[in-house]
């Protein structure tokens, strides 16, 4: 079964434009969350869908934000982009949320960077 | 609020011998606790859980050990081997939350041969 993807693996964005980064989870897996990985902060949430609806969402601003489809792929929008952005973006699936395990499988992250 | 805490920021283990990863969390509503091995530039691999109602959980080389008491788990690997050589994280979640983990800093582990 493949795993999780991310497109693209590697981004360069100059400060003031706009990003978006795709995700498709494991076959089968409904739930998509993404988070944020900066040397300083470590893994940060940002935000968690099931069944095209945000369910969750962490402490980012509105300059972030997803949406999901119906075949459960993802996708994250990050507009104005600020130096600060500049991270590696992790998304990770899981099958449905309330269920008695709660793994969640990573892909290989998206790489941003603003300049 | 850091909710999740690896107090060690690395650790050196001979290989062979048995790693210790340890990590603690402040908040009583985590239900579930997972533990990650992160390569650099790759995305984070689950390794193993537990779930609040548990004391331990098993998998080959791995166990992870839960004290709900001290708000404590640790992760151990016996025998360590080179290949085990990455970053840790520890990872909690509360049902509150829905799917959101909380990770830990990380902790870098070196298996040396």
């Amino acid at each position: 079964k493949a795993g999780v993807t991310q497109t693209p693996r590697y981004l360069i964005k100059t400060r003031g434009q706009q990003v978006t980064l795709s995700c498709s989870p494991i076959s089968g897996h409904r739930s998509v969350s993404w988070y944020q990985q900066t040397p300083g902060q470590g893994l940060q949430f940002l935000f968690e869908y099931f069944s095209e609806t945000q369910r969750n969402k962490g402490n980012f601003p509105g300059r972030f934000s997803g949406r999901q489809f119906s075949n459960s792929r993802s996708e994250m929008n990050v507009s104005t982009l600020e130096l600060g952005d500049s991270a590696l973006y992790l998304c990770a699936s899981s099958l449905v949320p309330g269920r008695s395990s709660y793994e969640q499988y990573f892909g290989p992250g998206t790489r941003l960077t603003v300049t | 609020d850091q909710q999740v805490k690896q107090n060690s920021p690395s650790l050196s283990v001979q290989e062979g011998r048995i790693s210790i990863l340890n990590c603690d969390y402040t908040n009583s509503m985590f239900d579930y606790f997972l533990w990650y091995k992160k390569y650099p530039a790759e995305g984070p691999t689950f390794l193993i859980s537990i779930s609040s109602i548990k004391d331990k959980n098993e998998d080959g080389r791995f166990t992870v050990f839960l004290n709900k008491s001290a708000k404590h788990l640790s992760l151990h690997i016996v025998p360590s081997q080179p290949g085990d050589s990455a970053v840790y994280f520890c990872a909690a979640r509360a049902m509150e939350y829905g799917n959101k983990l909380v990770f830990g800093a990380g902790t870098i582990l070196r298996v040396k041969s």
